[in-house]
C-alpha cells in the first residue's frame, strides 16, 4: 500500500470546519482513500472512503485531488468531541492483504 | 446492535507467562483482524481471517503469536512466552468480509507484561 503523510497535529475552533490534510503521492490507480479515527480509549473508528470522486457522508466530506496524490478529509462543523487522532490509510481493495495499514495519524484537538 | 467485544479489557502478566486474548466479532461479520498498538504509535495490523482459516497471518512479529478462529465467529490470539515488549493495546475489528467494507473495531485489551 501506497505510503500517507499526514500533519501530527492541528488545532481547530468549536463550530468551524476541520480540514484535515494528506499527502499520498505514490497512490496507484487501484488505491482507494480511507479515513479512521481513534477518540482517546477507543477503538478506531471508520469515517469515509473514495476513489477519485469526492464523497460526503452523515460524518464527514472527503476531498481528492484530480491527480490523486492528496486529499483533505473535512469535518463541517467541528465539536468537542471530534477531538481525536485521525488516521489517512491509501489501500488496494479486494487483492487479499485486507490489514489496514496506520501511521502515526493527525491529532486534532478541538477548541471551544 | 452489539459491536466487537473483547475480553479481558486488561490484562497484567508475568514476563515469561502465556496469555490468551479473546475478540466476538459482529454477528455475521466473515473478516476478522487483529492489530496490535503501542503508546503513540497507530495500530499494527498482524493477521486477517475470512472465515475459519488466516487469509494473511504477514503481520505476526514472530511465532510466539498465533490466532484461532475454530468456528468462524469468535477468535483468540495467544501469546507465549510473553515479553515486556508485547506490552500493547491488542485491538479487534471485523467486517462483512469483502475488503470494501469498514473494519468496526472492539475497545481493545490492554496487556502489560511485568
Amino acid at each position: 500500500d501506497a505510503k500517507t503523510t499526514q500533519p501530527t497535529s492541528m488545532d481547530c475552533a468549536e463550530g468551524r470546519a476541520a480540514n484535515l490534510p494528506c499527502n499520498h503521492s505514490t497512490i496507484s490507480g487501484n488505491e482507494y482513500v480511507y479515513w479512521y479515527r481513534q477518540i482517546h480509549s477507543q477503538g478506531p473508528q471508520y469515517i469515509i472512503h473514495g476513489l477519485k470522486n469526492n464523497e460526503t457522508n452523515e460524518m464527514a466530506s472527503l476531498i481528492i485531488t484530480e491527480d490523486r496524490k492528496s486529499s483533505t478529509l473535512i469535518l463541517p462543523h467541528a465539536t468537542l468531541r471530534d477531538t481525536a487522532v485521525y488516521y489517512c490509510i491509501v489501500r488496494v481493495v479486494g487483492g487479499g492483504a485486507d490489514g489496514l495499514t496506520f501511521g502515526k495519524g493527525t491529532h486534532l484537538i478541538i477548541q471551544p | 446492535g452489539a459491536g466487537v467485544s473483547q475480553t479481558p479489557s486488561n490484562k497484567v502478566t508475568e514476563k515469561g507467562k502465556y496469555v490468551e486474548l479473546r475478540c466476538d466479532p459482529i454477528s455475521g461479520h466473515t473478516a476478522l483482524y487483529w492489530y496490535r498498538q503501542s503508546l503513540g504509535q497507530g495500530p499494527e495490523f498482524l493477521i486477517y481471517f475470512q472465515g475459519t482459516g488466516a487469509a494473511d497471518d504477514s503481520g505476526l512479529p514472530n511465532d510466539r503469536f498465533f490466532a484461532v478462529r475454530p468456528e468462524g465467529s469468535v477468535s483468540t490470539l495467544k501469546i507465549q512466552r510473553t515479553e515486556r515488549g508485547d506490552s500493547a493495546v491488542y485491538l479487534c475489528a471485523s467486517s462483512l468480509g469483502d475488503s470494501y467494507n469498514e473494519q468496526f473495531f472492539g475497545p481493545g485489551t490492554r496487556l502489560t507484561v511485568l
